[in-house]
């Protein structure tokens, strides 16, 4: 089992970025792992935005976050890192970072990040 | 992006059986393993079944799962207050190439 520590809320203008962090322990080597963002919006359902293969330095988005979201990893600190660019109002949402298992399975989330943006 | 069809909502009293179920197409549900979330009001989404019908270590007997072409079901048993909240299907969408998630569905236990 992979604890995932995310980082803390943020508050942000609209058109500003926003960078989440996750960092794993436990689990074997972090490289070896698959991390996926998914959000929830207030009121609504969970979102698939993308994922990373760290061991092979791949990452894919869901097409609605193809241009504003970037997702990376650093094996050296086993963390994660998911950044919005171009915040809008109906960025404001809980963001979760996720272990992907076998078969797409999501076994291990993160505590969430809340994220508000503001004017 | 949700395309997998799930109730909105669904209640039973203490002790009784619920389904909840989830429907796809043969892009995601009908040639995927299908997982099963619980999310708690206050709490982080949780495993609850993987790969069809298989249950995490931990998940009580209570809860059941099953697929059969392009939907799934969730059952679960003995209903109790503490099962209150959302409870998300999820499976891989082959043509999307991405997790697809159903619109979750509230279980109330009144």
């Amino acid at each position: 089992q992979v604890q995932l520590v995310q980082s803390g809320a943020e508050v942000k203008l609209p058109g500003s970025s926003v960078k989440v962090s996750c960092t794993a322990s436990g689990g074997g080597p972090f490289s070896g792992h698959t991390i996926a963002w998914v959000r929830q919006a207030p009121g609504q359902g969970l979102e698939w935005m993308g994922r990373v293969i760290p061991v092979v330095g791949v990452t894919d988005y869901a097409q609605k976050f193809q241009d504003r979201v970037t997702i990376t990893a650093d094996s050296s600190t086993r963390t994660a890192f998911m950044e919005v660019s171009g915040l809008t109002f109906e960025d404001t949402a809980v963001y979760y970072c996720a272990k992907v298992g076998p078969f797409y399975t999501l076994s291990d989330w993160g505590q969430g990040t809340m994220v508000i943006v503001s004017s | 992006q949700s395309v997998l069809t799930q109730p909105p909502s669904v209640s039973a009293t203490p002790g009784q059986k619920v389904t909840i179920s989830c429907s796809g197409d043969n892009s995601n549900i009908g040639n995927n393993y299908v997982s099963w979330y619980q999310h708690l009001p206050g709490a982080v989404p949780k495993l609850l079944i993987y790969e069809n019908d298989k249950r995490p270590s931990g998940i009580p007997v209570r809860f059941s799962a099953s697929k059969s072409g392009t939907s799934a079901t969730l059952a679960i048993t003995e209903l109790q207050t503490g099962d209150e909240g959302d409870f998300y299907c999820g499976t891989w969408d082959s043509s999307l190439r991405v997790v697809l998630f159903g619109g979750g569905t509230k279980l109330t236990v009144v």
